[in-house]
């Protein structure tokens, strides 16, 4: 039973360029949050995902925006990067019933240079 | 505005002795915590949750100790593994919301 998969693992990317990053959540399990977790720090929400909708937002410009597709799958997109954009892109995905234990992806390592 | 706050960045604990972790939290509306372990290069991964109505949660070697007037929560490990070393993070969620906001961390070092 495959978890929480997400691409791409690293990339690269030049400051003002844009970046979509993919996340297929864990089967079975229908709500998607995205955490970005910069270096000795902890995750950080960025916005969560049931059906089709973003249901809630945390402290991010408008230049994160995301999707989520009928299959449940998600995209988070990143306009006009900034240096400090660089860091640990996160998925996590549950079943919308549950309020707990999210199951996390491994991570996109997003560098901006 | 830290609202989670993990104060130990690390902490050393010798194989079979007890680990605890420590959480503080300021927001009142808190009413669900969850302790990630997390491994290098690898996401976080759920250990346990204790909601606000629960002053203790036990799974197996861990145990979530809550005290809500003291707006204080902790992990405890019993008996410490070397594969128990890994970063731990609590994390709260207040009532009504979705967005779980996570602590900074504390590196579990279990010595053999």
């Amino acid at each position: 039973d495959a978890g929480v998969t997400q691409s791409p693992t690293h990339l690269i990317k030049t400051r003002g360029q844009q970046v979509t990053l993919r996340c297929s959540p864990k089967s079975g399990h229908d709500t998607v949050s995205w955490y970005q977790q910069a270096l000795g720090q902890g995750p950080q929400f960025i916005f969560q995902y049931y059906e089709e909708e973003e249901r809630q937002r945390g402290n991010f410009p408008d230049r994160f925006s995301g999707h989520q597709f009928p299959n449940y799958s998600s995209e988070l997109n990143v306009n006009a990067l900034l240096l400090g954009d660089s860091a640990l892109y996160l998925c996590a995905s549950r079943f919308w019933g549950q309020t707990y234990g999210y199951t996390f992806g491994s991570g996109t390592r997003l560098t901006v240079v | 505005d830290q609202q989670v706050k993990q104060n130990s960045p690390s902490l050393s604990v010798q194989e079979g002795r007890i680990s605890i972790l420590n959480c503080d939290y300021t927001n009142s509306m808190f009413d669900y915590f969850l302790w990630y372990k997390k491994y290098p290069a690898e996401g976080p991964t759920f250990l346990i949750s204790i909601s606000s109505i629960k002053d203790k949660n036990e799974d197996g070697r861990f145990t979530v100790f809550l005290n809500k007037s003291a707006k204080h929560l902790s992990l405890h490990i019993v008996p410490s593994q070397p594969g128990d070393s890994a970063v731990y993070f609590c994390a709260a969620r207040a009532s009504g919301t979705y967005k779980y906001i996570f602590g900074t961390g504390t590196r579990l070092k279990v010595l053999a």
